[in-house]
């Protein structure tokens, strides 16, 4: 299996700031997910990156609010851009590895 | 197309109770399915997985069967323990890579 740290494991932000979330796997993959989990919901796919091309994006979650970067095989950031109240979340990055998704502790954002 | 439906929550055990955890799924073709638990305050975790029909994942006292007839995979303990209290996910995988996630149901044992 794959081991996933993310940082920061969690921040309070004022709203209209931004926050970058980064995720570091300790062997090389393809393909990283980025989800968002609401409080009391399930996970929602933000976008999958994919080192060196562009990140693709899943329905109603766009570049200018979530940029995605992939610089390796071993790390993404996420930003969340201009947050609001609403971005309140966990953000979770994943990692595909023998057909199977392992998961970071995830990132607790509480926007004020 | 692909989804997943779990057992609505909360669910309430005592001690050593029996769980279970229902999930259903609508897939084409030959999904894998798995299991994964989310503590209070973490990331999810795999519990458990199963690639085809009849399979059984297990992990920690964990059981769920692949049952393709039925299209279930649902989540079994034999006795429950209070460090078990978190939200359990039924996810399948298919073709194409995406995984599918349930709603998440939670559980709480009490002493």
């Amino acid at each position: 299996s794959a081991v996933i740290s993310q940082k920061p494991s969690r921040d309070i932000c004022q709203r209209g700031t931004s926050l970058t979330i980064q995720c570091q796997v300790d062997s090389q993959v393809t393909m990283m997910f980025w989800y968002r989990q609401q409080p009391g919901q399930s996970l929602t796919l933000i976008a999958t990156a994919n080192q060196g091309s562009e990140a693709t994006y899943e329905s109603g979650f766009v570049i200018d609010k979530f940029p995605i970067s992939r610089p390796n095989l071993t790390f993404s950031t996420l930003t969340v851009s201009n947050m609001s109240p609403e971005d309140s979340s966990i953000y979770l990055c994943s990692v595909e590895w023998g057909y199977t998704q392992y998961f970071g502790p995830g990132t607790r954002l509480t926007v004020l | 197309g692909d989804s997943v439906t779990q057992m609505e929550g909360p669910v309430t055990l005592s001690e050593e109770a029996f769980l279970t955890i229902n999930c259903t799924y609508t897939a084409t073709g030959y999904p894998s399915l798995f299991w994964y638990v989310q503590y209070p305050g973490e990331g999810l975790q795999l519990l458990l997985k199963a690639t085809k029909a009849d399979d059984k994942g297990s992990n920690k006292g964990f059981e769920a069967t692949y049952r393709k007839e039925t299209t279930s995979f649902h989540l079994e303990k034999g006795s429950v323990q209070v460090s078990d209290s978190a939200v359990y996910f039924c996810a399948l995988v298919n073709t194409g890579n995406q995984f599918y996630f349930g709603t998440g149901t939670s559980l709480t044992v009490i002493p």
